[in-house]
């Protein structure tokens, strides 16, 4: 069965330092994997996505993540964070390699960004 | 703009009265979704759709139903709500060419009391 771990509920970090939020994923067939980003009170919005092709995806406001086979893991970074990083972010991962756009998500990390 | 819309942002309903909630999606999006998210358990899918009065159960359908009708729009209903389906319930939709990326409403909280 495929599921997928992020091993941080929560993230405190200080605005300019770098953050990693992680993710590892089980799967037997390929996967498609997803991080979407959640402001307050809002829904989910894309954040970037791993399809095939290069291992390191970028996505928006300066997140990219790196796909690691061997490891299982796909994980979140930013060089520099900023006030407005403040959200919840889910790492998801394709049901059945995400031939039917079917989707399966973590429980999700806040990440707390102090001035 | 893509949009999905959800018919209200907060609901309170009392204990074993039928609740409607209510999405529309403005992309021509074959693909719609229902989600609930609840505290430290993430985004946990109840229902899908792939096409018009086609419907498949997610990983915790008990206690709800959907309807799809238009493809345009796609309801969950509660058919009796319990105080232990309060949660936040999130609609998504993707289409059938980029089935992986899903666009999402906002969201509406409801409290069964």
């Amino acid at each position: 069965a495929q599921s997928v771990t992020q091993l941080d509920s929560q993230v405190p970090v200080f605005e300019e330092a770098p953050v990693e939020l992680r993710c590892n994923y089980s799967s037997s067939v390929s996967v498609y994997l997803f991080w979407y980003v959640q402001y307050p009170n809002q829904g989910l919005q894309l954040l970037l996505k791993y399809l095939s092709g290069s291992t390191l995806v970028k996505g928006i406001n300066g997140f990219e993540a790196e796909f690691n086979k061997s490891q299982t893991s796909f994980h979140l970074r930013k060089p520099s964070v900023h006030i407005s990083d403040t959200a919840e972010y889910f790492c998801a991962v394709g049901r059945y390699g995400g031939s039917q756009g079917n989707l399966i998500f973590g429980k999700g990390t806040k990440l707390s960004v102090k001035p | 703009d893509v949009k999905v819309t959800q018919s209200s942002r907060y609901l309170v309903k009392r204990t074993g009265e039928k609740v409607f909630l209510e999405c529309v999606q403005d992309m021509d999006h074959e693909n719609m979704f229902w989600y609930r998210q609840d505290p430290g358990l993430g985004l946990r899918l109840i229902y899908f759709s792939y096409d018009v009065k086609m419907k498949e159960k997610g990983d915790i359908p008990e206690g709800y139903s959907v309807s799809r009708e238009k493809k345009e729009r796609f309801s969950l209903i509660l058919e009796s709500a319990s105080t232990n389906q309060t949660s936040m319930y999130l609609c998504a939709s993707s289409s059938l060419i980029a089935r992986d990326e899903q666009f999402f409403g906002p969201g509406t909280r409801l409290t069964v009391l």
